[in-house]
């Protein structure tokens, strides 16, 4: 069974320029999570999607991240314009709709924003 | 909010030594799970073992297990016959079992760094 996928692995970009990312999940997994992992710390969830809708976005950064899960398989999250505190791992993960499923996680994407 | 901590930066331990790794978390749930992820320099997080808070046996993977205590909130993970593939940082996550809404996300601690020495 293939893991979640993300693209790209990395990215160097300058402030004020965009960026996105790429997910594709497990197949069959309902559930899309983005996580952001800046270095030392945990990863803090950005998103997560319930097939196409969202069902929590709390700790986005709207007013320069934004995400989308058209077809409720792949997703994309895009940050417009980047920051220098943006520099960090994007992780995807997914899950089943299971009660009490594991959530499984994509390499990351590396974004260094200078 | 759910909050988890890992008071432990770096630990290191001796090739096929066993070593404990801490965290504690706060809630005010009683259904809940908790997972401790490995993360390698490449960065994917690798489920390591998981413990429903339900159950009491505490759970055991192989060479890994884990001291669950419900009332103490305290989820600690021993390795065991350490080796130096087990060298990255381990993260301790909680998930309730339903949140309000329908969010099931994981809240991570900051992290225990582990070297294994040869």
């Amino acid at each position: 069974e293939a893991g979640v996928a993300q693209s790209p692995r990395y990215k160097i970009i300058e402030k004020r320029q965009s960026v996105a990312f790429w997910c594709n999940p497990i197949s069959g997994h309902a559930t899309l999570y983005w996580y952001q992992q800046i270095l030392g710390q945990g990863p803090k969830l950005l998103i997560q999607f319930q097939n196409n809708g969202v069902v929590d976005d709390s700790q986005l950064p709207k007013d320069r991240f934004s995400a989308e899960r058209l077809k409720g398989v792949d997703s994309t999250l895009k940050i417009q314009p980047a920051k220098l505190e943006d520099s960090a791992v994007y992780l995807c993960a997914s899950s089943s709709l299971w009660y009490g499923n594991t959530i499984y996680f994509g390499e990351g994407s590396w974004l260094t924003v200078v | 909010a759910q909050t988890v901590t890992q008071s432990q930066p770096e630990m290191s331990v001796q090739e096929a030594e066993t070593v404990t790794l801490s965290c504690t978390y706060d809630t005010s749930e009683s259904d809940y799970y908790l997972f401790w992820y490995k993360q390698p320099p490449s960065r994917q997080m690798i489920l390591v073992i998981r413990q429903e808070a339900y159950k009491q046996q505490n759970a055991t993977e192989n060479r890994f297990s884990v001291n669950f205590q419900k009332a103490a909130k305290s989820f600690s993970l021993k390795i065991s016959d350490s080796q130096l593939g087990d060298a990255a940082m381990y993260f301790c996550a909680y998930r309730s079992a339903r949140d309000q809404g329908g969010s099931e996300k994981l809240v991570f601690g900051k992290g225990t760094k582990l070297t294994v020495n040869p």
